[in-house]
């Protein structure tokens, strides 16, 4: 069965500091992958996707990066966090094969409160 | 470009029954689907409607009206644990593998 990490669980970190948040895929292979944020109370907010390694598309600009060194691991990064970088960061995937049903699984979520 | 919209919050009794909609706009649509999140947890799947008509899966059913561009979850024999936010999600052929989710409902049941 498949499985997806993402670690940390919580994150406390200054304005100005780098960020790195890591997001893995157990049980399948060439997923598709996403990063959202969610704000308090808000929807979520689709920021990256990706259909393979090195394969990055970015949805909104800002300050983050995100990365696809293997196959199934999937990095956000920023260099120097915001006040409004906060928020609620998800990782999930699809199958490659994606059909108009896209059925996504999320894994469990990174909350970074920015100070 | 893509819209959604969907109530911001709906309060019902233990054992009722709850009516979710979501209206969208958005250009190649494709389908509707349905995601539940309880607080603090990463979202789940529910349902995914592509045609016409209403799916039925236990107590969750979806229905889509593409004529209409609106879309319905609906939540029968209301449980406690049914309490959480329920998000609509399109699909478009505009921006193939990636969803547009809505703000989302947040679903209170009371005793």
């Amino acid at each position: 069965s498949q499985t997806i990490h993402q670690w940390p669980a919580t994150l406390v970190q200054p304005v100005g500091s780098p960020l790195s948040l890591e997001c893995t895929v157990e049980g399948t292979s060439n997923p598709n992958l996403y990063w959202y944020r969610q704000a308090a109370g808000r929807g979520l907010q689709l920021l990256f996707y990706s259909v393979g390694i090195g394969q990055i598309s970015s949805e909104v600009p800002q300050n983050l990066s995100a990365s696809r060194p293997q196959d199934r691991q999937f990095i956000l990064s920023s260099k120097k966090l915001l006040l409004s970088d906060s928020g609620f960061y998800l990782c999930a995937w699809s199958p490659i094969h994606t059909s108009s049903y896209n059925e996504q699984f999320f894994g469990p979520g990174t909350r970074l409160t920015v100070l | 470009g893509q819209s959604l919209e969907q109530p911001s919050e709906v309060t019902a009794v233990e054992g009722a029954i709850v009516q979710i909609n979501c209206t969208y706009q958005t250009s190649g649509f494709y389908g509707l689907s349905w995601y539940q999140q309880h607080d603090g947890g990463a979202p789940t799947f529910l349902s995914y409607n592509a045609l016409d008509g209403l799916e039925e899966t236990g107590r969750f059913s979806s229905f889509l009206s593409r004529s209409d561009s609106y879309g319905y979850l609906l939540l029968q024999e209301l449980q406690m644990k049914d309490s959480a936010s329920y998000f609509c999600a399109v699909m478009s052929r505009d921006s193939w593998g990636k969803l547009q989710f809505g703000a989302g409902t947040q679903v209170v049941v009371t005793p």
